[in-house]
């Protein structure tokens, strides 16, 4: 199936700890995202690359640290985590920008800190 | 700054209803706006993309208009199904940049 693929679903840990969410797409896209849905449902990007090459990142904590190891993946590594950082975690790709292109998303990551 | 506004948060109606869903943004320098769906516990689904050159887009049930003068767009579905129950959200690009601002969403929930 063609698709944005993210894993894990859904991940629990305490905080302090330091996690990584991985995101692959097979649909030729060159640029990948990640966005935070937080728990009242407000979706915001946080980093986009496109052909590897970072091109947005918000004024997101520097614990969060993307990877993108070929444009097809796009991974979320967190560090010392914190309570606040429970959400759900989306990635989602484009060909050639939001400019005048779809995003698709993946089904997202929940990630819940205790 | 953009800001994306969506009017109601919440929506119910019988089934087979026509039904209109607002957003509006700050920013109308934009080039395009898209309408996504998201079901409970699933990612978005891009539903229309209309262009700032275009005033409508279709496809099947919805139509999306875009009027960039007043900072408005709708998306209209019609004769409304049990299957449309989800969330829409509306998403325009951030002073021409990249960045896609999205509203909260109208949950929609279509009674049968």
């Amino acid at each position: 199936d063609t698709a944005v693929s993210q894993t894990p679903k859904y991940l629990v840990t305490q905080m302090g700890n330091d996690k990584s969410i991985k995101c692959e797409q097979n649909l030729g896209h060159d640029t990948m995202y990640w966005y935070k849905q937080d728990s009242k449902k407000f979706l915001k990007i946080m980093f986009s690359y496109n052909n590897k090459e970072l091109i947005i990142n918000e004024t997101v904590p520097n614990r969060f640290s993307p990877k993108s190891p070929d444009k097809a993946h796009l991974n979320l590594h967190i560090n010392s985590l914190e309570l606040g950082d429970s959400a759900v975690y989306f990635c989602a790709s484009s060909n050639g920008g939001t400019g005048a292109n779809v995003l698709t998303f993946g089904a997202g990551s929940r990630l819940t800190v205790l | 700054k953009q800001e994306v506004t969506q009017i109601p948060a919440a929506l119910s109606v019988p089934e087979g209803e026509n039904l209109v869903l607002n957003c509006s943004f700050t920013d109308s320098a934009i080039y395009n706006l898209q309408w996504f769906r998201q079901d409970p516990g699933k990612g978005l689904t891009s539903l229309l993309l209309i262009q700032s050159s275009q005033r409508e887009q279709t496809s099947g049930r919805l139509n999306a208009s875009l009027d960039k003068s007043s900072g408005r767009s709708t998306l209209y579905i019609a004769a409304s199904q049990p299957g449309d129950s989800a969330t829409y959200l509306c998403a325009a690009p951030q002073g021409g940049s990249e960045k896609l601002v999205f509203g909260k969403g109208t949950k929609l929930t279509v009674n049968p």
